[in-house]
């Protein structure tokens, strides 16, 4: 089954520190890839995503993540995290051969601390 | 971007009887709904996915006649758990699409928070 893996549960990080969040998928077939933020009881917000073209991609909140096909990965990067940015994180791809389902990762929490 | 509402945030009731929950896509048309539920501290899983104007298509384990989904109007889908059991506590969330195709962002509510007594 297509899976995909956020193998941190928990990423501790100090303000103004840079961050990457992982993110692995299971198959190397067509995808659209998503990054999703969850503040504590609430919905999902959508960071960014990839669809096609430049495999950078930038979204809101100074967020941006790299496809990279090869190494089947969608990983989120910040700079400088900000105490806001505390939150849960979910990566979520659409197997394109699948229908237009998301298939979520277990999510990453991020804590910032100052 | 596009609001999807959800209503109630919260309900709590008795084991037993029903619950529904409604979702709205306030600005937009959605032709499809998709309805996640998500326990403590895990992933969103998808239960069903609804189109305007024809039957729910529900995940596999997912009981359809537990949970009944209406997808009556572009704007307007219901969840409703019928005979709920404290196991079916949960956080509920649904999602709208505006044409249901792959590339199309899928924009989610603010989430229910189911608590069966």
């Amino acid at each position: 089954a297509q899976s995909v893996t956020q193998l941190d549960s928990q990423v501790p990080v100090f303000e103004e520190a840079p961050v990457e969040l992982r993110c692995n998928y299971s198959s190397s077939v067509s995808v659209y890839l998503f990054w999703y933020v969850q503040y504590p009881n609430q919905g999902l917000q959508l960071l960014l995503k990839y669809l096609s073209g430049s495999t950078l991609v930038k979204g809101i909140n100074g967020f941006e993540a790299e496809f990279n096909k090869s190494q089947t990965s969608f990983h989120l990067r910040k700079p400088s995290v900000h105490i806001s940015d505390t939150a849960e994180y979910f990566c979520a791809v659409i197997y394109t051969g699948g229908g237009n389902k998301l298939t979520f990762g277990t999510g990453t929490q991020l804590k910032v601390e100052l | 971007g596009a609001v999807v509402s959800q209503h109630p945030s919260r309900v709590i009731c008795k084991s037993g009887t029903s619950v529904k929950i409604e979702c709205r896509s306030l600005d937009f048309q959605a032709t499809t709904m998709f309805w996640y539920r998500q326990f403590p501290k895990q992933s969103l899983m998808l239960m069903a996915t609804s189109n305007e104007g024809s039957k729910a298509t529900y995940e596999q384990g997912v009981e359809k006649d537990k949970f009944l989904i209406n997808h009556a109007s572009l704007t307007l889908s219901t969840l409703t758990v019928t005979s709920a059991h404290p196991e079916d506590s949960s956080f509920y969330i649904c999602s709208a699409s505006g044409s249901g195709g792959a590339k199309d962002t899928q924009y989610f509510g603010p989430g229910t928070r189911l608590t069966v007594l």
